[in-house]
Formats: C-alpha cells, sequence, structure tokens
C-alpha cells in the first residue's frame, strides 16, 4: 500500500536558523498529491503547502517545497525558524486522478523553536 | 465558515459499551472522513463518506461504522468498546475532484479514553 515516511519525530531548532523536514512518499498513484499540514498546539490541523507537479517550488507563509518523483520527496523548508513555527507537522499523499481526496499521513514531526 | 465541528470534545467509555461521535460542518461539502490518530503514530483513515456512499477501510470495516443523515452531519460509532480503542478521532471535510481542491478541513478532534 502507500505510505509517507517523516524520518525526524522531533526536530528542535534555534530561532533564525533554516528549517528543514523530511518527507519521502512511496505510491502506485501515477499522479501523487502531496500535502503538508500543521498542527499548532490545542488547533486542528490545517493545510500549509500542496503540490502535483514535479520539479516546481511551492510556497506559503514563508515556508516552501519542490516534489521531486525521482526521488519521491516532498521535504518542507523554511529560510529562518520562528519561534511561532513550533507545531506538529504532516506530510501526506493523495491520488489527484480519484474523485475524492483521502489522505495517507506520515507519522508527523515536531518543531520545536527557541530563542 | 470553515469550521468542523466535533462532540464531544472529550469522551470517556466503558470497554464493551457502545460509542458515537458526531461531526458537523457547514461548508456544503460532499466528503466527510474519520480519522484515528495514536501517540507516535500518523493519523489513520478509517472511513469516509463521498455524498450519500459510505468506504470504510479493509481492515477497520467490522470495527467502526458511520452515518450521515444529512450533508452536514456524520457520526463514527463504536458497538463495543475495547482498549484499543483510545485515541483520538479527528473528523475532517474536503469538496471533491469537480472542486480541484482536496484540501481538507479538520475539527478539533474528540479524545476517546476507554477503560
Amino acid at each position: 500500500g502507500d505510505s509517507v515516511t517523516q524520518t525526524e519525530g522531533l526536530v528542535t531548532l534555534t530561532e533564525g536558523l533554516p528549517v528543514m523536514l523530511n518527507c519521502t512518499y512511496q505510491t502506485i498513484y501515477s499522479n501523487p498529491f502531496l500535502f503538508w499540514y500543521v498542527q499548532h498546539l490545542n488547533e486542528s490541523p490545517r493545510l500549509l503547502l500542496k503540490s502535483f507537479t514535479d520539479n516546481k517550488r511551492t510556497e506559503h507563509q514563508g515556508f516552501h517545497a519542490t516534489l521531486h518523483k525521482s526521488s519521491s520527496s516532498f521535504h518542507l523548508q523554511k529560510s529562518s525558524a520562528q519561534l511561532s513555527d513550533s507545531a506538529l507537522y504532516y506530510c501526506a499523499l493523495s491520488d489527484r486522478t480519484q474523485v475524492v481526496g483521502q489522505l495517507t499521513f506520515g507519522r508527523g514531526t515536531r518543531l520545536q523553536v527557541y530563542a | 465558515d470553515t469550521t468542523v465541528k466535533q462532540n464531544p470534545r472529550y469522551k470517556l467509555a466503558r470497554v464493551g459499551k457502545p460509542v458515537n461521535l458526531i461531526c458537523s460542518q457547514t461548508m456544503n461539502h460532499d466528503t466527510m472522513y474519520w480519522y484515528q490518530k495514536k501517540p507516535n503514530q500518523a493519523p489513520k483513515l478509517l472511513l469516509f463518506y463521498y455524498d450519500k456512499i459510505l468506504n470504510r477501510e479493509a481492515d477497520t470495516f467490522e470495527k467502526f461504522q458511520s452515518s450521515r443523515p444529512n450533508n452536514s452531519f456524520c457520526s463514527l460509532y463504536i458497538g463495543s468498546a475495547g482498549l484499543e480503542y483510545s485515541a483520538m478521532y479527528l473528523c475532517a471535510s474536503s469538496r471533491d475532484r469537480l472542486g480541484d481542491s482536496y484540501e481538507q478541513y479538520f475539527g478539533p478532534g474528540t479524545r476517546l479514553t476507554v477503560l
């Protein structure tokens, strides 16, 4: 079946340093749709980024990611971490050819940013 | 209003007793989903309703039931709770592919504890 791997369970950073959260996937879909969802403490998960276009950078709220189908990766990056970035980040996979976009999630990476 | 609501937020149940969780949305979304989230694990899709059609995952087919009496409401029903059902249950909704969105909107979750 499909799977999403987020290798880091916890990433701790000092404010101002760059952020990179890893995400790789395995799928039989020919048109994978990749997502990053973010969940702040006591809030619901919400969409941060999404992409289905190979080798095209997508950006939102200072974060960016590029889908690389050749390496099955969709890593999340930010040039300078802020305290408010502390949250749980989920990478997720769907199939763009399906009518319903059910998601396969990774286990999540908790980002903790310190002053 | 992009809010997905879930009731109750916390539920305490006894082993062997039934549990009914409720989710609602007013975005007129075609699809509503239920995920189970356990600590240090990825959110796991249990089932989803696309309009009036229920789709249940093969490995949870017999454990969970659901109903969608109208577009706005969706329930998750456990006939006889076991200790292994203790988890966070997340409800989400989305438009279908015809809307080309795929973004899922999540509720705050219901934390179920089975004793």
